[in-house]
């Protein structure tokens, strides 16, 4: 089946810095993905939808400098949370379509400290 | 008020027992109805999709009531590997969105 890839699948870093997820869809073709950000105890929350060759659609409350996504390929969204702080610690999970079936990426894990 | 509303749970049910979980969503507007299943710091994995008609696979059955905005999932026979927290899903269409929402899940532990 088709499958979708995260790296990296864990990730600690300092306050301040900037942090780089990839999603990619190994087997499939995907023109939109989808981000999401699972809190402990909390439901996924889409943050945007990702379209390739062109800006992603972010939802409401998600800032969009600080989330900043690119889609460059039809198999390659990147995540980059910029200036990450301690509230940015989260599950971060991408999502693509492959007609009408949906995959989930295995999620990477941010830790800001 | 919350688009996809669970019980939290925790449900803690013996081997061998029937669990029902129950969900409802605000957006009348919803088209598509989905259980996933969450194992801890794993991503979701598709349960089933849920139909009007109901549906059934294997142990697990699915209801959906549309004029009630109501989704429900029965685990008959429960066994230990059924322990994980279980994500009831919508997708709604109405402003093209193809994104789903999900809501906090209830959690489940079967126990010996």
């Amino acid at each position: 089946g088709a499958v979708v890839s995260q790296h990296p699948s864990w990730v600690i870093c300092k306050s301040g810095t900037s942090v780089k997820i990839e999603c990619r869809s190994l087997d499939f073709q995907a023109t939109t993905m989808f981000w999401y950000r699972q809190f402990p105890k909390q439901s996924l929350m889409l943050m945007a939808t990702s379209n390739e060759g062109s800006k992603a659609t972010y939802e409401q409350g998600v800032e969009k400098d600080k989330f900043l996504i690119n889609h460059a390929s039809l198999t390659l969204s990147t995540l980059t949370v910029t200036s990450a702080h301690p509230e940015d610690s989260s599950f971060y999970i991408c999502s693509a379509s492959e007609g009408s079936h949906r995959y989930f990426g295995p999620g990477t894990r941010l830790t800001v400290t | 008020r919350k688009e996809v509303e669970q019980d939290p749970g925790p449900f803690n049910v013996p081997e061998g027992a029937t669990v029902a979980f129950n969900c409802t969503y605000s957006n009348s507007a919803s088209q598509s109805f989905f259980w996933y299943r969450q194992d801890c710091r794993k991503e979701p994995k598709l349960l089933m999709s849920v139909y009007s008609s109901g549906n059934e696979d294997g142990r697990f059955t699915a209801q959906l009531n549309r004029a009630s905005q109501y989704i429900s999932l029965l685990i008959r026979d429960s066994k230990l590997s059924d322990s994980a927290t279980y994500l009831c899903v919508v997708n709604v269409m109405d402003t093209g969105r193809r994104a789903l929402t999900f809501g906090s899940g209830t959690r489940l532990q079967v126990q010996p």
